[in-house]
């Protein structure tokens, strides 16, 4: 079954810490993309890829790092320097980088920081 | 400036009756995107239905359609004969074309409840 898998469901870290929320892709899409999204509102973009390699900035990637090593993988790193990290972290994909392309989304990941 | 706005934070429905979820939009790029996506309790998002800028016939899938009035910058979701599984968040998105850089911009949500 083709899809996109996020893991850990649920993650805790100690304030301070950096952690990795990992994004898996065998839809053979290029575009990949993180969202975070908070009690009550929509998403929000932090970072996407277009292309292997390559990425960008979304609206709020102060306090964020991404990579594009690999097509099918698109992990995103939650820095100390995040103010407030404590978030619904989704990860999504699509075939091209298009107006016309829908995004398919991972199950996401629940992160609590203490 | 909001460019998706959602005016209905929450909506009931009575099981196997219509309802419609309202979606405005503001963008000045010719050539977009809209979406509307459903989001159950579990959190992940599922893509719903789709409207092109340039589509002249509102589009449907199954139960959902999507009444789109560009002048107005409308893209309202219809569901028809709810069920209890459409209980859910209901997302509008905005995706514009070049000069917009691809992006999705996604509203607030409508949470709706249907009732037994």
């Amino acid at each position: 079954d083709g899809g996109i898998t996020q893991s850990p469901k649920y993650l805790f870290r100690k304030e301070g810490q950096n952690v990795t929320l990992s994004c898996e892709q065998n839809l053979n899409h290029d575009a990949m993309y993180w969202y975070r999204q908070d009690p009550g509102q929509g998403l929000r973009l932090i970072y996407y890829s277009q292309i292997v390699n390559d990425f960008q900035k979304g609206d709020i990637a102060e306090g964020y790092s991404v990579s594009r090593e690999k097509k099918e993988s698109f992990p995103l790193t939650v820095t100390s320097a995040q103010k407030n990290p404590t978030a619904f972290y989704l990860c999504a994909s699509s075939i091209r980088d298009r107006q016309d392309n829908e995004q398919f989304f991972g199950p996401g990941t629940r992160l609590t920081v203490l | 400036a909001q460019k998706i706005t959602q005016t209905q934070p929450g909506m009931f429905v009575q099981e196997k009756e219509a309802v419609t979820l309202d979606c405005t939009y503001d963008t000045s790029d010719p050539s977009y995107g809209l979406f509307w996506y459903k989001q159950p309790s579990s959190g992940e998002m599922i893509f719903l239905i789709y409207q092109g800028s340039y589509d002249q016939q509102n589009a449907t899938e199954g139960r959902y359609s999507l009444n789109f009035q560009k002048a107005r910058k409308s893209a309202n979701l219809v569901i028809s004969a709810s069920q209890l599984g459409d209980s859910a968040m209901y997302f509008c998105a905005m995706r514009e074309g070049f000069r917009g850089g691809f992006k999705t911009i996604f509203g607030a949500g409508t949470r709706l409840f249907v009732k037994a």
